[in-house]
């Protein structure tokens, strides 16, 4: 969906290194989610956040991963010192209050991380 | 605990012909179901959702059904056309924790080929 903007499409970063990757929800959302997709394989939840708080990140890597959704601007998902296992597509996804219990999403296309 | 089984993994198939998909999900308390389409290199979109009064829902060549009882649901593709080839997802919503919590499937991944 064009209406959830995620920059960049494309990130290479070198072992060590770190990656930052942003979601703007789509007007008048204040849910986000965070989604990562290894090749072959299905999306897995990683953390859903409103506007400065994180509700669950359940399925967040205990080190080198964070999030964060400010009162003004996208949501960041920032992985440091990145490995090679971290190659992935990760997918941004936001509702509005009102349409969180029908589960509907509204997904961007996604960043895609390679760690040379 | 809280699972979506999607089969089969992988199907392959004539262009103009029908499929089915399949969904198993051992989730309780069941909210509701929907179903997505996602394009190679693409976010996915939702095609349908259905919730647990719900048992048929239709979407232009693609219909969702439900049987609540037995946990189960299907997602029919009629006259297949190559844009079909994607992969579809089953997700489920559940009410857990004090908040609503969406259990993907793994996927299932169509090749509609001419």
């Amino acid at each position: 969906n064009a209406d959830v903007m995620q920059n960049p499409r494309h990130l290479v970063r070198r072992r060590g290194q770190e990656a930052r990757l942003r979601c703007s929800p789509m007007k008048g959302h204040s849910h986000v989610y965070w989604y990562r997709q290894l090749p072959e394989e299905g999306l897995k939840f990683m953390v859903y956040l409103q506007k400065e708080n994180i509700i669950d990140e359940s399925g967040m890597p205990k080190e080198r991963f964070s999030a964060e959704f400010p009162k003004e601007g996208p949501s960041i998902l920032r992985i440091q010192q990145v490995v090679r296992g971290d190659s992935a597509a990760y997918f941004c996804a936001s509702s509005s209050a009102g349409t969180q219990n029908t589960g509907e999403l509204f997904f961007g296309e996604g960043s895609r991380l390679t760690v040379l | 605990k809280n699972q979506v089984e999607q089969s089969p993994q992988s199907l392959i198939i004539l262009e103009g012909k029908n499929c089915t998909l399949q969904c198993n999900y051992t989730v309780s308390p069941f909210s509701n179901l929907r179903w997505y389409k996602q394009d190679t290199g693409r976010g996915p979109v939702s095609l349908t959702i259905m919730t647990f009064s719900e048992n048929t829902k239709s979407n232009g060549r693609y219909t969702a059904t439900l049987d609540a009882d037995t946990k189960q649901s299907s997602l029919h593709i009629t006259a297949s056309q190559l844009s079909d080839s994607a992969s579809y997802i089953c997700v489920v919503s559940v009410w857990m924790d004090s908040s609503y919590k969406l259990i993907f499937g793994s996927g299932t991944r169509l090749l509609v080929r001419p």
